[in-house]
């Protein structure tokens, strides 16, 4: 069973910068495995930020960035702001039509 | 602009199935590199992919779901559907659909609270 790892929270201060990462149970992350991430909000629906590692989404802030680091997926946040305070989810394609999420990270901005 | 929107009850009863459809508008459900997907969450927890169906028509599920769920699609009315059956309280959760690709941005419906109780 493929189990995609997140921290289960993290903190920053506004201003500051964080780094949140996505890994796999079975495997490295890499790009063939289209790793995208998603924040939502309380009540709301995810909100794709990153799509194939490092593609930005329409209208997603350039403080939001994308990459491989080591053998896993990364989402950095520079200069985070009060309102990218949410839950961050990534998730990695597997092949035929099949989808893993992460548990999430919880970001707190303070 | 693609739009998804889900339809079905909000309240099923222990052991019956959960039947939810997707509308979509602004795509067609025979766009090449298209999956359509369901994904849940329950109360205050993480999000579950659980099943897809490509432009194909061929379909993916949970290993963990796959005893119990069926997604289907039909081209005519630009819809595709879930069937859960024998659920539990367990399966009280948000459904989502969505449309899901490989290299491009994805888009999800607003989603549905499904309440499993008696």
């Amino acid at each position: 069973q493929t189990v995609v790892t997140q921290e289960p929270s993290f903190s920053v201060s506004p201003g500051g910068t964080v780094t949140l990462t996505c890994g796999l149970n079975s495997d490295s992350v890499s790009p063939n495995y289209y790793p995208c991430w998603y924040l939502q909000t309380p009540g709301q629906a995810p909100r794709m930020l990153i799509y194939t590692t490092n593609n930005r989404s329409s209208g997603v802030p350039d403080r939001f960035s994308g990459s491989i680091l080591g053998n896993k997926a990364a989402l950095t946040i520079t200069g985070a702001q009060a309102d990218d305070e949410a839950d961050y989810y990534c998730a990695v394609y597997m092949g035929s039509g099949s989808w893993v999420f992460g548990g999430g990270t919880k970001l707190t901005v303070l | 602009q693609l739009q998804l929107q889900e339809s079905g009850p909000g309240l099923v009863k222990p052991s019956e199935t959960l039947s939810l459809t997707c509308t979509v508008s602004g795509d067609s459900i025979s766009t090449i590199n298209n999956f359509w997907a369901w994904v849940r969450q329950p109360p205050g927890k993480g999000l579950e992919w659980i099943a897809s169906i490509s432009y194909t028509g061929s379909t993916g599920y949970n290993p963990s779901l796959r005893s119990r769920v069926t997604i289907s699609v039909d081209r005519a009315k630009k819809q595709f559907s879930l069937e859960m059956n024998s659920v539990t309280a367990a399966d009280t959760a948000v459904y989502y659909c969505a449309r899901l690709r490989k290299r491009e941005p994805s888009y999800w419906g607003q989603g549905t609270l499904v309440t499993v109780s008696s």
